[in-house]
């Protein structure tokens, strides 16, 4: 396992708020990536960065910035949370872009109400 | 259509038969393809890469390829209850000229004693 934790792992917070998750990692891997996961829909690209200060968006990036001004640390921030964002939120990291091996955090379950 | 589908299932299979999980993928171009297992509640985990057409045996798990046919399996030998998972395919689909790695739903397993 790569060591990657999340936090928080729960959250909840009401529409209209300001929201940040972060990604840590302790394996010095180039590639992260924030997923959202919701029934039906599978695991979605939101961001991903390939490298410090390097980001770029995914698939479903509306709503959603990001940062990573270290190696180790990736931070998701919802800017002004709506109840669609509800969902569980992975981080994952990998050593190599793309269609690479991408080993998962434990996820944050976000509830905005 | 999606670009990686898979059935949600669930496949229900007794202990000790064999576990078939399928997917296919829409991109002609894909050249690796992954195999997460992911439990209830967990993140995704890592189970089998494949890269070439033909099989990839891991102990109790077969990966196969089809490019032709575009589509990519999993065979589960020897079912336990532990395997009672959710299944993810995941491809590298080209997106807007950037290759991503694409998550199919899932199948859901269910093991019986």
């Amino acid at each position: 396992d790569a060591g990657i934790t999340q936090s928080p792992r729960h959250k909840v917070t009401e529409t209209g708020t300001p929201v940040t998750l972060r990604c840590h990692q302790t394996e010095n891997h180039r590639y992260m990536y924030w997923y959202r996961q919701d029934p039906g829909h599978g695991l979605r690209l939101i961001h991903y960065s390939y490298g410090v200060k390097d980001t770029d968006k995914g698939e479903v990036s509306d709503g959603y910035s990001v940062s990573r001004s270290k190696t180790e640390d990736f931070l998701l921030t919802l800017e002004s949370a709506t109840s669609s964002q509800t969902s569980v939120y992975f981080c994952a990291t990998g050593l190599a872009g793309g269609p690479d091996t991408q080993y998962f955090g434990p996820g944050t379950r976000l509830t905005v109400l | 259509q999606k670009e990686v589908e898979q059935n949600s299932g669930p496949l229900s299979v007794p202990e000790g038969a064999i576990a078939s999980l399928n997917c296919t993928y829409s991109d002609r171009g894909s050249q690796s393809f992954f195999w997460y297992r992911q439990y209830s509640g967990k993140s995704p985990e890592l189970i089998m890469s494949i890269y070439s057409n033909g099989d990839k045996e891991d102990g109790r798990f077969t990966a196969q390829l089809n490019k032709a046919s575009q589509y990519v399996s999993l065979l589960i030998r020897d079912s336990q209850p532990s395997d009672s998972a959710t299944y993810l395919c995941a491809v590298n689909i080209l997106v807007a000229n950037t290759d991503k790695l694409i998550f199919g739903t899932g199948t859901r397993l269910q093991v019986f004693p």
